[in-house]
């Protein structure tokens, strides 16, 4: 049974600096591998998309790699910003086209 | 292009009703998932429609279903309601389901959520 774990639960950081969100998975079979953000109250919204093929994907500050063989993920976030607080949630699509979500990093940046 | 809309945005019903939740995907998607986010599970699969069929479907009891109509429209309905089923309720759209082996992005555009308060 696939398990998506995300660690730590919650962060802070000061503003500017860089930081690293660690999504792991138990079962490498995947189909791929998204990223969200969601705001207090709100849907999510997808931040980047990495097929099983690939090993990253890179969008302005983010950076998403994917390394199937160790089951894991990270989001890389460059300069962070405070509008960077929300909670960060990796999701996994398998073969049969369920999506399974880990529980998501909570994330807070200082002014 | 206007975004995932969900409707009504919240909602408070007593155990034992029964209630239905609105999904209107992005012109074009044909494809519709429900989650349930709870505090503690996190987001969970309810279930996934495509062309008015459903491909795919979690591990949530008979109580909970869901239909999709041919202008893609989704509906998910949970009947008996208990206090249990209080959540945030996401529906997703995508313009393809997933393909093995193909080249297509399913990324997944999400609604608002319905937020449902079971009393």
């Amino acid at each position: 049974k696939q398990e998506v774990t995300q660690i730590p639960a919650a962060l802070s950081v000061p503003e500017g600096e860089n930081l690293v969100l660690n999504c792991s998975f138990t079962d490498s079979a995947i189909y791929n591998l998204q990223w969200f953000r969601q705001d207090p109250g709100k849907g999510l919204t997808s931040l980047l998309l990495i097929q099983s093929s690939q090993r990253e994907q890179t969008s302005g500050r983010l950076n998403a790699s994917l390394d199937k063989s160790s089951g894991r993920s990270t989001l890389y976030i460059a300069a962070s910003q405070p509008g960077d607080s929300a909670t960060y949630l990796c999701a996994v699509k398998l073969r049969d086209d369920k999506i399974i979500f880990g529980k998501g990093t909570r994330l807070h940046i200082l002014p | 292009k206007a975004g995932v809309t969900q409707t009504p945005r919240y909602l408070i019903k007593t155990r034992g009703q029964q209630v239905t939740l609105s999904c209107s995907p992005i012109s074009g998607h044909r494809s519709v998932s429900w989650y349930q986010q709870t505090p503690g599970q996190g987001l969970q699969f309810l279930f996934e429609y495509f062309s008015e069929t459903q491909r795919n479907k979690g591990n949530f009891p008979g109580r909970f279903s869901g239909r999709q109509f041919s202008n893609s429209r989704s509906e998910m309905n949970v009947s008996t309601l208990e206090l249990g089923d209080s959540a945030l309720y996401l529906c997703a759209s995508t313009s393809l389901p997933g393909t093995s082996g193909g080249a297509y992005t399913d990324t997944q555009y999400f609604g608002p959520g319905t937020r449902l308060t079971v009393l």
